[in-house]
């Protein structure tokens, strides 16, 4: 079953512009994290929040979750060129090491 | 160093052929994962190890055969697959809580005809 559900499927926007993605997910969890993946490449942590908390930030990230409506939001701030990339949340609900990740929302920063 | 590394980068195999997919990190993680990912689609979780014991199978058809031999390597061995097998297999560490904050290979890209 699908754990983590991402919307949009794909956003383009300009360098400049703040870029939101939004993660929903369905049981109860310990953290939320978000990952990055350029383009045939492996994936990359960026940040990760946990159920204790509302919000996060890394750099130009921020993230927020909403345990109670079991939704996560990743902002880009002044996104680049190179943001391009394809964007996961990914979850471990029974926190047993299965990182299941969501369908991915798929980022393009035109110069 | 903070890689993991995975050999080849490519694979092209026949339905017959066994090979052996490689991942490396000397970071001193204890968890090491295999995941498969199709295009446009997320990874998939094949196989946990944690301490060089597989803690988690997803149920993966035993023509893909893991194998820990110590806590900096894992191999994925590969026999008789199909061609719907063919996909982008990475390979990730971990050093904290099992499933948090994962190290990524590049991966490998498999092709089997």
């Amino acid at each position: 079953s699908q754990q983590g559900e991402e919307d949009p499927q794909a956003l383009s926007i300009q360098e400049g512009e703040n870029a939101t993605m939004n993660c929903s997910y369905k049981t109860s969890i310990n953290n939320l994290q978000w990952y990055r993946q350029n383009s045939g490449r492996g994936l990359v942590h960026l940040i990760l929040i946990r159920s204790n908390e509302r919000e996060k930030h890394s750099g130009r990230l921020r993230v927020t979750l909403d345990t109670s409506k079991k939704s996560s939001s990743l902002l880009i701030t002044a996104s680049r060129a190179a943001d391009t990339a394809s964007y996961f949340c990914a979850t471990d609900p029974n926190q047993g090491g299965k990182l299941i990740f969501g369908q991915g929302t798929e980022l393009s920063v035109k110069p | 160093d903070t890689e993991v590394t995975q050999t080849p980068k490519h694979l092209v195999m026949g339905m017959t052929n066994k090979k052996s997919l490689k991942c490396e990190q000397h970071m001193g993680h204890r968890a090491m994962y295999w995941y498969k990912q199709k295009a446009k689609k997320p990874p998939e979780l094949m196989f946990v190890y944690s301490y060089e014991k597989l803690s988690i199978n997803e149920s993966v058809p035993s023509r893909f055969s893991p194998e820990c031999p110590n806590s900096s390597l894992l191999n994925l061995h590969l026999h008789a697959l199909q061609p719907e097998d063919s996909a982008l297999y990475l390979c990730a560490s971990s050093q904290e809580r099992l499933g948090e904050k994962l190290f990524f290979g590049s991966g490998t890209q498999l092709s089997v005809l």
